[in-house]
């Protein structure tokens, strides 16, 4: 069956504009997680969605970072004003909770 | 001090060797722990979680956790190059990641 997809899969943007990452979860799956992937840095937690409300907003680094759920499932990314501090990986991953996470590929992002 | 510690390697090991992946933890509100593995350009797979101390087994694979140390180990044996990745482990009740360590085999 289908997996959890992410959109785009690269994103390459200037400093200072906004973009807006979007993840597609398994059918089904009720939990949502965003994590960001930086190099040497592991995984970092950003937010987690338990149907269309995110009751763990506490890894998102500013208020730039925002994200939203729909419907239970699809899940936007949104990051304003792009700094290249922002660049790296940024995985989201579903699952039945509680239960094991299932990753997409991830997009990568990098701010010029 | 980060509440998981992890050797980023890379560890470069012989097609067959055994190999033994390390974490630390420093908070001892404990819930699992949890092994992904992940493949190069893609997204971490759950390859095994244990809820306790002691072993869990399971093929090549054996994860150990260690509470009075707060020592988390996997092991594989007769390892292949298709291990080559990085294996991620977590601390399951705040979803704390560590960095990694990156694993290769080679033949």
């Amino acid at each position: 069956g289908a997996g959890v997809s992410q959109s785009p899969s690269n994103k390459v943007t200037e400093k200072g504009k906004d973009v807006e990452l979007r993840c597609d979860p398994i059918s089904g799956h009720t939990a949502l997680y965003w994590y960001r992937q930086s190099l040497g840095q592991g995984l970092e937690f950003l937010i987690y969605f338990q149907g269309n409300s995110a009751p763990d907003k506490s890894g998102l680094p500013s208020d730039r970072f925002s994200a939203e759920r729909t419907g239970g499932s699809v899940s936007t990314l949104t990051i304003q004003r792009t700094q290249q501090e922002d660049s790296a990986v940024y995985l989201c991953a579903s699952s039945l909770d509680p239960g094991e996470q299932f990753f997409g590929p991830g997009t990568r992002l990098t701010v010029l | 001090q980060k509440e998981v510690e992890q050797d980023p390697g890379p560890l470069s090991v012989p097609e067959g060797a055994i190999v033994s992946l390390n974490c630390t933890y420093s908070n001892s509100a404990f819930q699992y722990f949890m092994w992904y593995r992940q493949y190069s350009r893609k997204g971490p797979e759950l390859l095994m979680y244990t809820y306790s101390s002691g072993n869990k087994e399971d093929g090549r694979f054996t994860a150990q956790v260690d509470k009075s140390s707060k020592y988390i180990s996997l092991f594989i044996r007769d390892s292949q190059p298709s291990d080559s990745a990085t294996y991620l482990c977590v601390k399951t009740d705040k979803l704390i990641f560590g960095t990694g360590t990156r694993l290769q085999v080679f033949p």
